[in-house]
């Protein structure tokens, strides 16, 4: 199936822990973005690639740090998790940067830090 | 800088009858608007796009928008409500240049009673 798909999809942890989210789409697009959900449905830009380079990074804390080794895998390692790094994470891609492409998004990720 | 402000957090509508969601935007170019839906535990999926074709744009399960400029408006509608609209709807402009990343509202959340 085409798509874009996040591993995992449930992740619980502790406190100061290290984490990744795995992403990766086979629609064969150029941008690759992180979307962090938070528990009021507010949705906002985290990072943005564009063939393997960084575009966007949002004011994110420096815990948190993409990774794309190619331009189908938009990784996301966080650091020392925080009780309010706990957020749903959506995963994105679109055909190309700029204005007027929509996104296909991954299922997202759920993030509990106990 | 663009945005949007949907204009209801919460409708609510029985079976059967219209569906109105009300979003404004702000944006110093011509605007591309979305909307997207998120069903409960769900990923986003797009609805429709407005890239300054047509202004009555259509989208799927029988929604659609018209995009007023001298309002600067797109509200979604449709027709007749059916059970499985429940969800939450989000109102998305995309940026420009540097920033063309997708800008989300703060959601509306759409209850259909039987």
């Amino acid at each position: 199936d085409t798509a874009v798909s996040q591993t995992p999809k449930y992740l619980v942890t502790q406190m100061g822990n290290d984490k990744s989210i795995k992403c990766e789409q086979n629609l064969g697009h150029d941008t690759m973005y992180w979307y962090k959900q938070d528990s009021k449905k507010f949705l906002k830009i985290m990072f943005s690639y564009n063939n393997k380079e960084l575009i966007i990074n949002e004011t994110v804390p420096n815990r948190f740090s993409p990774k794309s080794p190619d331009k189908a895998h938009l990784n996301l390692h966080i650091n020392s998790l925080e009780l309010g790094d706990s957020a749903v994470y959506f995963c994105a891609s679109s055909q190309d940067w700029g204005a007027g492409y929509g996104y296909t998004f991954g299922s997202g990720t759920r993030l509990t830090v106990v | 800088a663009q945005s949007v402000t949907q204009l209801d957090s919460h409708v609510s509508v029985s079976e059967g009858t219209p569906v109105l969601l009300r979003c404004n935007y702000s944006s110093s170019y011509s605007p591309s608007l979305f909307w997207y839906v998120q069903h409960p535990n769900k990923g986003l999926q797009l609805l429709l796009k407005y890239t300054s074709a047509a202004t009555l744009v259509k989208g799927i399960n029988g929604f659609e928008a018209e995009f007023k400029k001298s309002e600067t408006s797109f509200h979604l509608t449709k027709p007749s409500a059916h059970m499985s609209d429940a969800a939450e709807y989000f109102c998305v402009v995309s940026g420009v240049g540097s920033q063309g990343n997708l800008i989300f509202g703060k959601g509306t959340k759409l209850s259909v009673k039987p």
